[in-house]
């Protein structure tokens, strides 16, 4: 157990629905980082989050959108879904900027 | 642009055969190059962060080390438990902390 929790571990819905994937950080983690990993793309950088705020933003589409709480978890919310956001989407967690970082064991998606 | 370029993409050993990793990496103002390992279906675990040229790591059978341009990850004397696939990632100096990673080598020891 890493210490970083990812719920639910897989999601089946079909084309055009919404879905919200969770993930609480590491205790005493701080910042939060969402990554998508498909067969052919490897792992694509999504969003970063640090105590509640938006800090840096990647390959994310307009159709995704993420916040943090103020306990620090942090929702992924993936909307118009279409079969190529079929995937596995990670969720790390890190005390700050400059350090590696913990992965969750990650949610795998399947659009039908 | 920053990227990373892992080689080979697979690579398949016998046990007790040892081998090296390639990462090359481009990126503006390196802050650190991190190496995971991740099993099918499961998150990367994290093994080894270099911060500058000429440093290096050890854990148990593998040696991590890095130069101005790549990395190399070092196998010795491999066990099928190695088996997995072996990521590199970079962290940019501008960066806000995020990671840009490699594609990975699949790696698979044979008994």
């Amino acid at each position: 157990d890493s210490g970083v929790t990812q719920t639910p571990k897989h999601l089946i819905t079909a084309t055009g629905q919404r879905v919200t994937l969770r993930c609480s950080p590491r205790s005493g983690d701080l910042s939060v980082y969402w990554y998508q990993q498909s067969l052919d793309q490897g792992l694509q950088f999504l969003i970063q989050y640090y105590n509640g705020e938006e800090r840096a933003k990647g390959n994310i589409l307009e159709r995704f959108s993420a916040q943090q709480f103020p306990d620090l978890h942090s929702e992924l919310n993936l909307s118009s879904l279409e079969l190529g956001d079929s995937a596995l989407y990670f969720c790390a967690s890190s005390e700050g900027q400059g350090r590696g970082y913990t992965f969750g064991s990650g949610t795998r998606l399947t659009v039908v | 642009e920053d990227q990373v370029t892992q080689s080979p993409e697979a690579l398949r050993l016998q046990e007790g055969e040892s081998s090296s990793l390639n990462c090359s990496y481009t990126v503006s103002g390196l802050r650190g190059l991190f190496w995971y390992r991740q099993d099918p279906g499961k998150g990367p675990e994290f093994l080894f962060t270099l911060y500058s040229a000429g440093e290096e790591k050890e854990k148990e059978r593998l040696k991590a080390t890095l130069t101005k341009k790549e990395s190399f990850l070092h196998i010795t004397a491999p066990k099928p438990e190695d088996s997995a696939t072996y990521l590199c990632a970079v962290q940019a100096g501008g960066s806000q902390g995020n990671l840009i990673f490699g594609k990975g080598t699949k790696l698979s020891v044979k008994p």
